[in-house]
């Protein structure tokens, strides 16, 4: 099945630094999402992203799918950006079975 | 628009026991996943239906396990005969068109 690995594992930050999550999957997709997972297990999806740029706020993705990578910056992160970032890929385009990634966790201190 | 809903929250039982969760997708979302998430891992797909049929089964999903969605809207997971190995956290998600998906908060499952 396809691989999803997620670097860095663990990122601590202070307040209102940037910070730039990677995620590399080993075979073509069509689906691609970023979700953040609160310390409460509450899995929020940021961005649908199969290919190209979106941003929302603070935060932005970038997926190269043709280079099988995308990443997602954080700028002027705050404390309430601590969790676990996951990306997840599928490569039917129906999301059916998405794979997620392993995961990074990070801290944002004050 | 109400999110994902689950229930129970959280779910403590005996080894051996039965249990069943529910979940109550986004209105008009036709399609439902459930995963399940240990600790420090990312969450692993079981299954999912689109509408009422339930179209693809992972192999984690053993014999012990089934999930109906009736008449395409709440689904229910159960799990028979539980074993110390099924703790974990049982998430539902739903989605219209197989794009974006939306998680519950999901079912915490501890089995003594």
């Amino acid at each position: 099945g396809i691989q999803v690995e997620q670097s860095p594992p663990d990122l601590i930050l202070q307040e209102g630094a940037n910070s730039t999550l990677r995620c590399n999957f080993s075979d073509s997709v069509n689906n691609l999402q970023w979700f953040h997972q609160n310390p409460w297990g509450q899995l929020i999806n940021l961005f649908y992203i199969p290919s190209g740029t979106k941003q929302n706020g603070r935060l932005s993705a970038t997926t190269v799918a043709t280079e099988r990578y995308s990443l997602l910056y954080i700028s002027s992160s705050q404390t309430t950006d601590s969790g676990v970032y996951f990306c997840a890929v599928d490569y039917t385009g129906t999301a059916s079975k998405l794979t997620f990634g392993t995961g990074t966790r990070l801290q944002v201190t004050l | 628009d109400t999110g994902v809903s689950q229930d129970p929250r959280h779910k403590i039982t005996k080894r051996g026991q039965n249990v069943t969760f529910r979940c109550d997708p986004i209105s008009e979302h036709n399609r439902l996943y459930w995963y399940r998430q240990t600790l420090g891992q990312g969450p692993e797909f079981l299954t999912y239906f689109q509408n009422e049929a339930q179209l693809e089964k992972s192999r984690l999903l053993s014999d012990r396990f089934s999930a109906e969605r009736p008449k395409g809207s709440f689904s229910t997971l159960e799990i028979q005969r539980t074993e110390q190995g099924d703790s974990a956290m049982y998430l539902c998600a739903s989605a219209y068109s197989g794009n974006t998906i939306y998680f519950g908060e999901g079912s915490w499952l501890t089995v003594v």
